[in-house]
């Protein structure tokens, strides 16, 4: 079956850790996307590739890198310089151009301890 | 520049009876407009979108919802709830570019009461 795979499911990290979260699909979408997912907040992008080898920066990528050096792939790297990283993350892929939405991985839950 | 108001962070309703939620955007040039479904500790799944072929969009899960220019409005409607429609739901909007400038409302929970 073609979707997206998030791994781990829950993570724990100490602070001052860096983490990496992964994504995976095989949908063959052109675009990926990370979310950070916090109560009442919605969701909020950290960075978007649209093309292999090449990604963008979101509203908050502060604290967060990426890579996209496969088209399947696309994890996100949470640094220790994210200063309240405990959050739902959430990774989408899309056709790219119009007329098309996003496919969203189950997400995974990070927690500092 | 493009944003979704969703009216009601919590919405209670009865089993049965109609479920309505609100959701208004802003957005300089024509939108795609979508509603997303996220149950506990999942993903979204996409519930409908509406692309300027028609204002009425029909989704799964007995959901509807219509576009309304004059009202700006984007509200998603089902007229009997289940108790499986407890879930968060999230309106987004995106200029008719392509999905990547996509904005998301801040989301309504709807609770099912029996």
């Amino acid at each position: 079956d073609g979707g997206i795979t998030q791994s781990p499911k829950y993570l724990f990290r100490k602070e001052g850790q860096n983490v990496t979260l992964s994504c995976e699909q095989n949908l063959n979408h052109d675009a990926m996307y990370w979310y950070r997912q916090d109560p009442g907040q919605g969701l909020r992008l950290i960075y978007y590739s649209q093309i292999v080898n090449d990604f963008q920066k979101g509203d908050i990528a502060e604290g967060y890198s990426v890579s996209r050096e496969k088209k399947e792939s696309f994890p996100l790297t949470v640094t220790s310089a994210q200063k309240n990283p405990t959050a739902f993350y959430l990774c989408a892929s899309s056709e790219g151009g119009r007329n098309t939405e996003a496919f969203f991985g189950q997400g995974t839950r990070l927690t500092v301890v | 520049a493009q944003s979704v108001t969703q009216l009601g962070s919590h919405v209670s309703v009865s089993e049965g009876a109609l479920v309505l939620l609100r959701c208004n955007y802003s957005s300089s040039v024509p939108p795609y407009l979508f509603w997303y479904v996220q149950y506990p500790n999942q993903g979204l799944q996409l519930l409908l979108k509406y692309t300027s072929a028609a204002t009425l969009v029909k989704g799964i899960n007995g959901f509807e919802a219509e576009f309304k220019k004059s009202e700006t409005s984007f509200h998603l409607t089902k007229p009997s709830a289940h108790m499986s429609d407890a879930a968060e739901y999230f309106c987004a909007v995106t200029p008719s570019g392509g999905y990547q400038k996509v904005t998301f409302g801040t989301g309504t929970k709807l609770q099912v009461i029996p």
